[in-house]
């Protein structure tokens, strides 16, 4: 098992640019999640799914988007880069529970920085 | 989702002291997840607490969920270097609002 894995490792961007961060799973897990993190602020949630076609809204989701087509892949699309977005990013999945969440395995993080 | 406060936001400690990191809610919690990320790395799952009171141990790690299950500890007896990191006490009950971490607790060892 590669468990969580995420590309790319770095990546700079002009404002104004998009591009995807990619996310893949090979555990079979329903729920998968994108956070970012910022010195300071944590984890912030930006979008999650619960299973291939459903997605929904975190804490922190302007600016991003999210599909879920398959079970294994949840890429995060940047429509439109901007300075602000610069940070870390994690993807992480996990299997679902009707009453809660499971371990959540986190990839190793793309380090994105917008100039 | 369910939220936690957790403190101390830093913590420095000298080499084998004790340190201790506390979660606290308002509001009764299903279930709680520990979670270390180490300086440049990802945050690795510790440890799930699901019952009132309960108490696990990892080696020098003792995890507690509080009595009312409206808080939760992380204590570390003898710090050592490897120690070094963000603890974070994501509540893991409720369902599909998404598991909301906030901003842990850094752990500085000097040595």
């Amino acid at each position: 098992n590669a468990g969580v894995t995420q590309t790319p490792k770095f990546q700079v961007l002009k404002t104004g640019q998009s591009m995807t961060l990619q996310c893949a799973q090979d555990m079979n897990h329903e729920y998968m999640s994108w956070y970012r993190q910022d010195p300071g602020m944590g984890l912030r949630l930006i979008h999650y799914s619960v299973g291939a076609g459903i997605t929904d809204q975190g804490e922190v989701p302007n600016g991003y988007n999210v599909s879920r087509s398959t079970t294994e892949d949840f890429p995060l699309r940047l429509l439109s880069a901007a300075p602000s977005q610069t940070s870390v990013y994690f993807c992480a999945s996990s299997y679902s529970l009707g009453t809660g969440f499971d371990e959540q395995f986190f990839g190793p993080g793309t380090r994105l920085t917008v100039l | 989702g369910q939220q936690v406060m957790q403190i101390p936001q830093y913590q420095h400690v000298q080499e084998g002291e004790d340190f201790t990191t506390y979660c606290n809610s308002s509001t009764t919690l299903s279930n709680i997840q520990w979670y270390k990320q180490r300086p440049g790395g990802h945050p690795v799952f510790l440890i799930q607490l699901v019952k009132s009171g309960e108490v696990k141990k990892q080696k020098r790690l003792t995890f507690q969920f509080g009595e009312a299950k409206k808080n939760s500890s992380l204590h570390i007896t003898a710090t050592q270097t490897t120690d070094v990191g963000t603890y974070f006490c994501p509540p893991s009950g409720g369902g599909a609002d998404g598991l909301t971490f906030g901003k842990g607790t850094h752990l500085i060892i000097q040595p």
